[in-house]
């Protein structure tokens, strides 16, 4: 069965400074994974995607990720924070209880950002 | 392009109670699928709609039940509501074509059980 482990339910950094939110996925087959961000009340906005075109995948706001396979990752990354960025961040990955596909959710991590 | 749309926004009702939620799906969007997100979680696949039929059900009792219409839109109803039910009830949608597609999510709706 597949599912997703975030490390870290909250993460404070402070601006211009790295981003590194963690994922690991497990997965019974080759995973899709995807990055989901959420601002305070409001629904969840794709930030990126990989679906094994490449394994350093390039999203929206300046954010990235990579696929490694041999660690179970896709850990995402921003060089610089903003204070925009302050969201919670949802890593997931592609399920086939529903047939076009549904998606298993970890449990989120808060990123906070300090001026 | 218009985006996922829900309604209502927000809603409170009482224990043993029945409830419908709508969703709007994207332009050209004709998968449907409801997700609940408790606070403090992230969401659980509830079901999924595709040609008017479920299509995948998540670990959620026969109590949660749905529908999907011919333009594509869709209902999320719940009967007999439990104080559990509280959550964000979150619709996306997404192109029929597999689990690579992205899902894209409404703003979602507010349920809270008294």
């Amino acid at each position: 069965a597949q599912s997703v482990t975030q490390l870290g339910s909250h993460v404070s950094v402070s601006e211009g400074a790295l981003v590194l939110l963690r994922c690991n996925y497990s997965s019974s087959v080759p995973p899709y994974l995807f990055w989901y961000v959420q601002y305070p009340n409001q629904g969840l906005q794709l930030l990126l995607k990989y679906t094994s075109a490449a394994t350093l995948v390039k999203g929206i706001n300046g954010f990235e990720a990579e696929f490694k396979k041999s660690e179970t990752s896709f850990h995402l990354t921003k060089p610089s924070a903003h204070m925009s960025d302050a969201a919670e961040y949802f890593c997931a990955v592609s399920d086939r209880r529903g047939s076009q596909g549904n998606l298993i959710f970890g449990k989120g991590t808060k990123l906070s950002v300090k001026p | 392009e218009t985006g996922v749309t829900q309604s209502p926004t927000h809603l409170i009702k009482t224990r043993g109670q029945q409830v419908t939620l709508r969703c709007s799906s994207q332009s050209g969007h004709n998968t449907v699928s409801w997700y609940q997100q408790a606070l403090g979680q992230g969401p659980q696949f509830i079901f999924q709609y595709y040609r008017e039929e479920e299509n995948g059900r998540g670990n959620f009792p026969p109590r949660f039940s749905g529908l999907q219409f011919p333009n594509y839109s869709s209902e999320l109803n719940v009967n007999a509501l439990e104080l559990d039910d509280s959550a964000l009830y979150l619709c996306a949608s997404s192109l029929a074509g597999g689990p690579n597609q992205p899902q894209h999510f409404g703003d979602g709706t507010r349920l809270s059980i008294l």
